[in-house]
Order: structure tokens, then sequence, then C-alpha cells
């Protein structure tokens, strides 16, 4: 089983539909992301949680929520899609020691038409 | 001034070649630094960890210096199997660090 496991890995939606991409890990972290990348910006930071407790905004939280539900899941909600919210999605997670880095899910490849 | 720049790219090699790629950085109290591979539509992946006295993994060589706030990342004897997406990656300082993603850069190893 994966380190890092995302929920759909591809969704075609309509406009104006709520959607929730889901997140589970393995590794015992505390710290969890969600990141979107689109073609020729690189990875944006959505929201963060260091742990069950805690969540953040990121650089682009706008029209984005999230839920940690357990220390193991955090799940992503585009409360009424839009298309320009069509990108790849990252979920990640890390330790408290940032030598390691982060490990990533597969990714959830949304389509909002 | 953004936090992370990367050459823009993209490189196109022959099998073989050597390529490196520079990577800057604007925060000076950053403290870790990474370089990640990214296949086309797959995830990021840690491939090397980047150390202020230079480190090396097989073909690659990664090194920094922090008073020019500069990452580079050598490959030698290219692969086809190396074409992928670099990005540099550096962490803030604290407890409650988080990474900085360059947009990354293209390498496509012809044969």
């Amino acid at each position: 089983d994966a380190d890092v496991t995302q929920t759909p890995r591809n969704r075609i939606t309509k406009t104006g539909k709520r959607i929730m991409l889901e997140c589970s890990q393995t590794k015992g972290h505390d710290r969890m992301y969600w990141y979107r990348q689109d073609p020729g910006l690189g990875l944006q930071l959505i929201y963060y949680s260091f742990d069950v407790k805690d969540i953040n905004k990121g650089e682009i939280s706008d029209g984005y929520s999230v839920s940690r539900q357990a220390q193991a899941k955090f799940s992503l909600s585009l409360e009424s899609a839009i298309p320009n919210q069509t990108a790849l999605y990252f979920c990640a997670t890390s330790g408290s020691d940032r030598s390691y880095g982060y490990t990533f899910g597969s990714g959830t490849r949304l389509t909002v038409v | 001034r953004k936090e992370v720049e990367q050459d823009p790219g993209p490189f196109n090699v022959p099998e073989g070649a050597t390529v490196a790629f520079n990577c800057t950085y604007s925060n000076s109290a950053s403290q870790s630094f990474f370089w990640y591979r990214q296949d086309c539509r797959k995830e990021p992946k840690l491939l090397m960890s980047v150390y202020s006295s230079g480190n090396e993994d097989g073909r690659f060589t990664a090194q920094l210096n922090r008073a020019s706030q500069y990452i580079s990342l050598l490959i030698r004897d290219s692969k086809l199997s190396d074409s992928a997406t670099y990005l540099c990656v550096v962490t803030s300082g604290g407890s409650n660090y988080k990474l900085t993603f360059g947009k990354g850069t293209l390498l496509t190893v012809n044969p």
C-alpha cells in the first residue's frame, strides 16, 4: 500500500457542484498538505495542517475548504467548483524533522466542465 | 524576487551528456534544501537532499552555497530515464517549517 493515498485518481465534475478529494497516510505523521499544480505555475499550497486541531490557509485557499478528520486523514473540498479549478491536486505529509522533506500522494486529476 | 527560482529550461540533451541545473532562493533563513524529480503527471519524489559540503549520489551531485543562496544539481552520463522535471525545494526555518518549490526545469534526454 502507498504511504499516501488519494481518492479519486481522476474526476470530471460540472461547474457549481461540490466535490471532495480525500487523502490518507500511513506514515504516522502529524503534518499534511494540499497542493494544486497547473502547467507552468508549479506547486501552489492550498491548505496545511500541522496536527489534528491545526488548519492553516496557504497561498491560494479561496474557493477551497479542508477537514482534518484524524491524524491520518485530510480532505479537500471545492464547495462550488469552477472551471479554473481544473488542475492536478496533490496531498503530502511530513514529520517534524525537515531533513526528510515531504511524501506525496499520486495526485487527483480534476476537470471542471 | 521569487522565493525559489530555477532555470526555466527546457533542457534537451543527448544520452551521455552532462547537464547542470541552477537554483537561487531568497530567504537567507532557509534551513534545508532538496532536489525533487517529477515525471509527467506523477507526484514529485525526493531525489536527494543538498548539504553545505556538497553531496553525491551516483551520477548526481548537489551543491549548496549559502552565502550566494544558490543550489545546483549536476547529472553526469545522462540516461533516457533521467527525462523528467527537476524541482528545487527549500524549507523555511523554525519547527513549523514548510517546503517552497521552484517551478521546475524540464529535462529531456534524447537517444
